[in-house]
């Protein structure tokens, strides 16, 4: 079965970065498919942020970009993301996420992990 | 990007009534579509893919229509289970992007 689980900090201080990890467990993430953050601000507000493909590109909303790095650890089975300089509005439930091309949708997420932005 | 209007934003209904969640996309989005369901506390669940495809193990009251610009995503039979938020999603376009949801509740 295949299992995504993020971990990292729950509090971020203002202007210094959010960095979340992904473990990924039942497939390997290079074999195939787009592995994907997603964020889910108060008020329901989804937010697809970017995402590593199997092959190792990367592709970011451009709402984002000069903010956002996605990596990953092969030997790990897990991706990251990092957030730079971040605001109060970054505040949200961030998920990782299989982006399957296939079904063009997400079809395996994380729990989630709630990340508050405060001083 | 392309913009997903949802409506409605909530909806409450009776334990066995037939609901319909709507999506407009800003552009024609040609089918590329999915319907995601979200309960209390939980991470969204795949329900439909390009507008009218069950995803595996999704009950068979939940159906997905529509195309071009405007989508539909009905629920037969309403159960006690489906309380949950529903979310649509555009693919046809970078980036992704989700309608703002619709909250469904129990009458």
């Amino acid at each position: 079965e295949i299992q995504l689980q993020e971990s990292g900090p729950g509090l971020v201080k203002p202007s210094q970065s959010l960095s979340l990890t992904c473990s990924v467990t039942g497939y390997t993430i290079t074999s195939g498919y787009d592995w994907s953050w997603i964020r889910k601000f108060p008020g329901n507000k989804m937010e697809w942020m970017g995402y590593i493909s199997y092959s190792g590109s990367t592709n970011y909303n451009p709402s984002l970009k000069s903010r956002i790095s996605i990596t990953r650890d092969t030997s790990k089975n897990q991706f990251f993301l990092q957030l730079n300089s971040v605001t109060t509005e970054d505040t949200a439930t961030y998920y990782c996420a299989r982006y399957n091309v296939y079904y063009g949708s997400f079809d395996y997420w994380g729990q989630g992990v709630m990340v508050t932005v405060s001083s | 990007d392309i913009q997903m209007t949802q409506s409605p934003a909530s909806l409450s209904a009776s334990l066995g009534e037939t609901v319909t969640i709507e999506c407009l996309a800003s552009e024609d989005i040609y089918s590329n579509l999915a319907w995601y369901q979200q309960k209390p506390g939980k991470s969204p669940q795949l329900l439909i893919y390009y507008a009218n495809s069950l995803n595996d193990g999704v009950p068979s009251r939940f159906s997905g229509s529509g195309s071009g610009t405007q989508y539909s995503l009905k629920i037969n039979s309403l159960q006690s289970e489906d309380v949950s938020i529903y979310f649509c999603q555009q693919n046809y376009d970078s980036p992704n992007t989700f309608g703002a949801g619709t909250k469904l509740e129990l009458k």
